[in-house]
C-alpha cells in the first residue's frame, strides 16, 4: 500500500490565482481530512469527508472547497490564493475499523506571494 | 470554542532526561490520541486511549487518560536523540464523532 499520496510537494502561487492539491489514498478509508499548519504551530482543520459525495466544514474552511466523488480522491481547491494561505498542507485518512488512527500524507508546502 | 490545550509548548532537556506533555481539554473526550511530528515531516500515530484512567506503554513512552476524560499526559523515560519532535494529543470530542480535535503541540528538544 502507498498509503496517503500527495502532489504537488511544493508550489508557489501569486496572488489572486488558484490551485488543487491532490491527496489519494489506497486504504479503503471512508473518513479523510485536509488540515493545514502554519509555522510553529498545530493542525487546523479545513474540511473533511465521511464518505464519497459526503463533506462538511472544519474549523478554518473560508478560501476552500474540497470534492469527493470517489472513496479514494479527496482535492483540496484553493480559489484566489491569498498570502494568509501560505501553510503546509496535509491530507489525512482513517481507519475507524480499527483503532481510529488517522494516517497522513506528506505535505503540501504552499507559499502564495 | 472546544478546545484541547497542551503544555509545556516547548522543552529542551540533555538526553537521558525524562520528559512529560499534558494535554487539556475544555470539554470531556471520547478518545484521546497521540502524535508524533519529526522536523519537517508528517505526523505519525503513536497510540489511542479510550478508558477513563487508562495507562498504556510503548517501550520508554508512558500515555495516560484522565479519570474525567478531559486530560492526558505523554512521559518519556530516559529520552533519546531520536525523541526529538513535536507531540500532538488529539481528541474525539463527546458528540462529534467524525472528526479529531488536535491540541497546540509540545516541542521536544534534546541534546547529548
Amino acid at each position: 500500500n502507498a498509503g496517503v499520496t500527495q502532489t504537488p510537494k511544493f508550489r508557489i502561487l501569486k496572488i489572486g490565482q488558484s490551485m488543487t492539491l491532490q491527496c489519494t489514498q489506497d486504504m479503503n478509508h471512508n473518513y479523510m481530512y485536509w488540515y493545514r499548519q502554519d509555522p510553529g504551530m498545530g493542525l487546523k482543520l479545513i474540511y473533511y469527508s465521511v464518505g464519497a459525495g459526503i463533506t462538511d466544514k472544519g474549523e478554518v474552511p473560508n478560501g476552500y472547497n474540497v470534492s469527493r466523488s470517489t472513496t479514494e480522491d479527496f482535492p483540496l481547491r484553493l480559489e484566489l490564493a491569498a498570502p494568509s494561505q501560505t501553510s503546509v498542507y496535509f491530507c489525512a485518512s482513517r481507519d475507524v475499523k480499527f483503532n481510529n488512527e488517522q494516517f497522513f500524507g506528506p505535505g503540501t508546502r504552499l507559499t502564495v506571494l | 470554542g472546544q478546545q484541547v490545550m497542551q503544555i509545556p509548548q516547548y522543552q529542551h532537556v540533555q538526553e537521558g532526561e525524562d520528559f512529560t506533555t499534558y494535554c487539556n481539554s475544555s470539554t470531556t473526550l471520547s478518545n484521546i490520541q497521540w502524535y508524533k511530528q519529526r522536523p519537517g515531516g508528517h505526523p505519525v500515530f503513536l497510540i489511542q486511549l479510550v478508558k477513563s484512567g487508562e495507562v498504556k506503554k510503548q517501550k520508554r513512552l508512558t500515555f495516560q487518560f484522565g479519570e474525567a476524560k478531559k486530560n492526558s499526559s505523554l512521559h518519556i523515560t530516559a529520552t533519546q536523540t531520536t525523541d526529538v519532535g513535536t507531540y500532538f494529543c488529539a481528541g474525539i470530542i463527546t458528540g462529534t464523532a467524525s472528526k479529531l480535535t488536535f491540541g497546540t503541540g509540545t516541542r521536544l528538544q534534546v541534546t547529548l
